[in-house]
């Protein structure tokens, strides 16, 4: 079955780094999506990676993609307080209506 | 500026009243989805729809309807038989053409049941 899993809590020191971990199910998944949730706020998309690629880099976010298994991490450099929020891992689900399958969310928490 | 509007962002029921969420988007985008949030849980898909006048069950459907007779606007009813429909509601589109399956959110609804 489809089926995304995050560890639910992250607290890390400001300028430290954070890795947000999931794993998911699917491996006909074409692309891999991180989002952010801000308190009482809807989700950002953050970055996405495509299925054939290992990493992404986009200024201080780091993904990298396990494919074999079925991992795939979101590294932020230099955690800033701004960053705290909630974070989605989420796949493309292969099964028909490009649904995405969402995990239940890291809540990373950046203290001085 | 483009976006999704949600209304209200916060909503309070009695047992056994329906009540109805707005959702309107003006990026021209042709799908459109509800989810619904619950603390310590993924986001859930209670309906979608990819045209007007078309929309299908998501994983959760029981309990809520909803119409898609404008591109823009996709609003969802809580019916009195969502057992538990206490709950963050978050309304989403995504480009026809948009290979990479993007979903736009809005800023979601709150709805409590006292």
């Amino acid at each position: 079955g489809e089926d995304v899993e995050q560890s639910l809590f992250l607290s890390v020191r400001e300028g430290d780094s954070s890795v947000i971990n999931c794993t998911y199910t699917d491996s006909s998944s074409t692309y891999l999506y991180w989002y952010k949730q801000e308190p009482g706020a809807g989700l950002q998309l953050l970055t996405y990676i495509f299925s054939n690629m290992d990493m992404k880099q986009d200024q201080r976010l780091t993904v990298l993609l396990n494919k074999k298994d079925k991992h795939l991490s979101l590294r932020i450099a230099d955690t800033q307080t701004g960053d705290s929020a909630i974070y989605f891992c989420a796949e493309s689900f292969s099964g028909g209506y490009n649904k995405l399958i969402f995990g239940a969310g890291t809540r990373l928490a950046v203290h001085p | 500026d483009g976006g999704i509007t949600q209304s209200p962002k916060y909503l309070f029921r009695k047992e056994g009243q329906n009540v109805t969420l707005s959702c309107e988007q003006n990026l021209n985008h042709d799908a459109m989805y509800w989810y619904r949030q619950d603390p310590g849980q993924g986001l859930r898909l209670i309906y979608y729809s990819q045209i007007v006048n078309d929309f299908q069950k998501g994983d959760i459907a029981e309990g809520y309807s909803v119409s898609r007779e404008k591109k823009e606007s996709f609003p969802l009813t809580v019916t009195s038989a969502q057992k538990n429909p206490t709950a963050f509601y978050l309304c989403a589109s995504k480009r026809g053409d948009a290979n990479t399956g993007e979903l736009f959110f809005g800023e979601g609804s709150r709805l409590t049941v006292l």
